[in-house]
């Protein structure tokens, strides 16, 4: 099985671009898609990207997706920081058999 | 709407047993693989098991297998998790949670797009 890691946390200030990486430990990053889900404290996880730079109905398009093969990486990018992102952000991934998630990233807008 | 309501968590000594239950509506369940997956307290999300639409294809992750089943009763529109030989470290909230794409897309299996708010379970004596 592989791993995906993500930075513990980030921070940045509001109306600025933050991008949050995932790096996967073996097999390419290309080889399945990856997908990032926010959750606020108290609540259940949203998509916000899904099949690694496609956004969901409702999510607005501040919110980007990439794969990098060169690093076999994804990054999560969103632009026009606003006080409503501050959430943990997850990126997940699979293989034939078994979903893997990283270990999340605390975004804190400030 | 698309509602997923677990249930069925509960304080259990470790070594014993627990059934988790998941009332699926909204859409139409037996169209699509469906997952669950647990937070435990002050933790990151943990990928649990998955069963396609039909039960017929099932996936554990390691840290279960052996222990946990997965299974769904389509005519109820439900989800099931039975979890035995429960450890100190299987503590956590479990969601039940619904995959992108119906199994006719041929994708997407490993895609949630919707969850429900989780049942909590506690392993302790």
């Amino acid at each position: 099985n592989f791993m995906l890691t993500q930075p513990h946390s980030v921070s940045e200030s509001p109306g600025k671009t933050v991008t949050i990486s995932c790096t996967r430990s073996s097999g390419s990053i290309a080889s399945n898609y990856v997908q990032w889900y926010q959750q606020r404290p108290g609540s259940a996880p949203t998509t916000v990207i899904y099949e690694d730079n496609q956004r969901p109905s409702g999510v607005p398009d501040r919110f980007s997706g990439s794969i990098d093969s060169s690093s076999n990486s994804a990054s999560l990018t969103i632009s026009g920081l606003k006080t409503e992102d501050e959430a943990d952000y997850y990126c997940q991934s699979y293989d034939s058999s078994n979903g893997v998630f990283g270990g999340g990233t605390k975004l804190t807008v400030l | 709407e698309v509602q997923l309501v677990e249930s069925g968590g509960v304080v259990v000594q470790p070594g014993g047993s627990l059934r988790l239950s998941c009332a699926a509506s909204g859409f139409t369940f037996d169209d699509y693989t469906m997952h669950w997956v647990r937070q435990a307290p002050g933790k990151g999300l943990e990928w649990v098991s998955l069963i396609s639409w039909d039960g017929g294809s099932t996936y554990y992750a390691d840290s279960v297998k052996g222990r946990f089943t997965i299974s769904r009763d389509n005519s109820k529109n439900s989800l099931y998790l039975q979890m035995n030989s429960l450890r100190t470290e299987d503590t956590a909230l479990y969601y039940c949670a619904k995959t992108r794409a119906p199994y006719s897309s041929g994708s997407a299996e490993w895609e949630f797009d919707y969850w429900g708010q989780g049942t909590l379970v506690t392993v302790s004596s």
